[in-house]
């Protein structure tokens, strides 16, 4: 099974700061890779798909890129909207299966 | 626009089954897989399992195989998720998600289903 890591567990940055979030998998997941945003009491939100591709509706502060086993998600100018927690997911072909990193809590310094 | 709606908040002893329902509405109901992904309190996602809504064919996580029964109904455009033999750690929300046929990503996700095993 593939396992996603992501990096920092905690990241404390500012609002109008820039946010840089990791996640690094076993191994290769060409660009099968996607973001996700959860806030509290709420499903999670899809921001990223095929590594570097914005879902509709998302701000273009969001941009994913990577490719392989190390992906990163980056948020320009944090608005106040964006703390949250952000998970990345990647799916595999054989076994089938798929997998999320653990999450990384982007918080207000 | 796409709506998964899911059953409500459910309240189980240790070894009993639950039921939950996703009825979905927005866009055809066999052009797209249904997953489900659960979180326990404070954890992460974890992916359980696809449906293809068109021919009922499914396809479990390896550690759910033996628990997870995923069906669906065509005529009401509603997907199910049965876990069996529950226990404590089966407590966690469980989420219905829409992915294409040609991909594997969740673009749409129901509200959550809150499941509490508790003696």
């Amino acid at each position: 099974e593939i396992v996603l890591t992501q990096s920092p567990a905690t990241l404390s940055v500012s609002p109008g700061e820039r946010a840089t979030l990791s996640c690094r998998a076993s191994q290769s997941v060409s660009d099968y890779l996607a973001w996700y945003q959860q806030k509290p009491g709420q499903a999670p939100r899809l921001l990223i798909y095929d590594a570097s591709k914005r879902a509709a509706g998302i701000p273009g502060r969001f941009s994913g890129s990577g490719s392989g086993t190390d992906f990163t998600l980056t948020i320009s100018s944090l608005e106040p909207e964006d703390f949250a927690v952000y998970y990345c997911q990647q799916r595999s072909n054989w076994p089938p299966s798929i997998t999320f990193g653990q999450g990384t809590r982007l918080e207000i310094k | 626009q796409v709506h998964l709606v899911q059953s409500g908040a459910e309240v189980k002893k240790p070894g009993a089954s639950v039921k939950v329902s996703c009825k979905a509405s927005g866009y055809t109901f066999t052009n797209s897989y249904v997953h489900w992904v659960r979180q326990a309190p404070g954890q992460g996602l974890e992916w359980m399992g696809i449906i293809n809504p068109t021919s009922g064919i499914t396809k479990n996580a390896p550690r759910f195989q033996d628990r997870v029964t995923l069906t669906r109904d065509t005529s009401t455009n509603t997907v199910y998720l049965e876990l069996s033999s529950l226990r404590s750690e089966d407590t966690a929300v469980y989420y219905c998600a829409r992915c294409p046929i040609y991909s594997t990503t969740f673009f749409d996700w129901g509200q959550g289903s809150l499941v509490t095993v508790f003696s």
